[in-house]
């Protein structure tokens, strides 16, 4: 089993630019969540998917967007970047519904906007 | 809206100590809290995860319990080791609101 994976590791942009991040979750999970996480905070909750829709969301702006396909792995997209969206991406998966309820988390992505 | 604290922000103990972190919360309706450990530059380690009808959970040298009456949870380590220098976050999930961390506890164990 090879966990919560996401791509890339490392990722450099442009104040407003795009990026797109990707997740995929632990085998046998159904639900990911997305989480920004800024030096020395814990993370900060964005959104979670389950069933490829957004179930919950956090204090984050429309810029933020992802998407969840049919095989459980997920999208993180944002727009418009700003300075201040540099920062550790971090994807949890999980099961929903009375199943694994403990949150897995992949190694992260770190961006980076200049 | 939930309010995650942390205390202490950061410890350094001996090897060997026995070792309390602390987490309290605002809201006691939650669904569950779990802990975490973080490495520098890491993503997030699951360690003991407690559900709102349980008081704790034990692994290894790791116990956690819940008070949700006090707002209060505790990560006890024992017989500390280098090995566990890292950062301890407490996150809680709820029915009404997100999932919320806190700002964790950073540890160093010195041999």
């Amino acid at each position: 089993d090879a966990g919560v994976t996401q791509s890339p590791t490392h990722l450099i942009k442009t104040r407003g630019q795009q990026v797109t991040l990707r997740c995929s979750p632990k085998s046998g999970h159904d639900t990911v969540s997305w989480y920004q996480q800024a030096l020395g905070q814990g993370p900060q909750f964005i959104f979670q998917y389950y069933e490829e829709e957004e179930r919950q969301r956090g204090n984050f702006p429309d810029r933020f967007s992802g998407h969840q396909f049919p095989n459980y792995s997920s999208e993180l997209n944002v727009n418009a970047l700003l300075l201040g969206d540099s920062a550790l991406y971090l994807c949890a998966s999980s099961e929903m519904g009375g199943g694994e309820e403990t949150q897995y988390f992949g190694p992260g992505t770190r961006l980076l906007v200049l | 809206k939930q309010e995650v604290t942390q205390i202490p922000a950061a410890l350094s103990v001996p090897e060997g100590e026995n070792l309390v972190l602390n987490c309290s919360f605002t809201d006691s309706a939650i669904y569950n809290l779990q802990w975490f450990r973080q490495d520098p530059g890491k993503g997030l380690t699951s360690l003991l995860l407690i559900q709102s009808s349980q008081r704790e959970q034990t692994s290894g040298r790791l116990n956690a319990s819940l008070d949700k009456s006090s707002g209060r949870s505790t990560l006890y380590i024992a017989a500390s080791q280098p090995g566990d220098s890292a950062t301890y976050l407490c996150a809680i999930s709820g029915g009404s609101y997100i999932p919320t961390f806190g700002r964790g506890t950073s540890l160093i164990v010195h041999p």
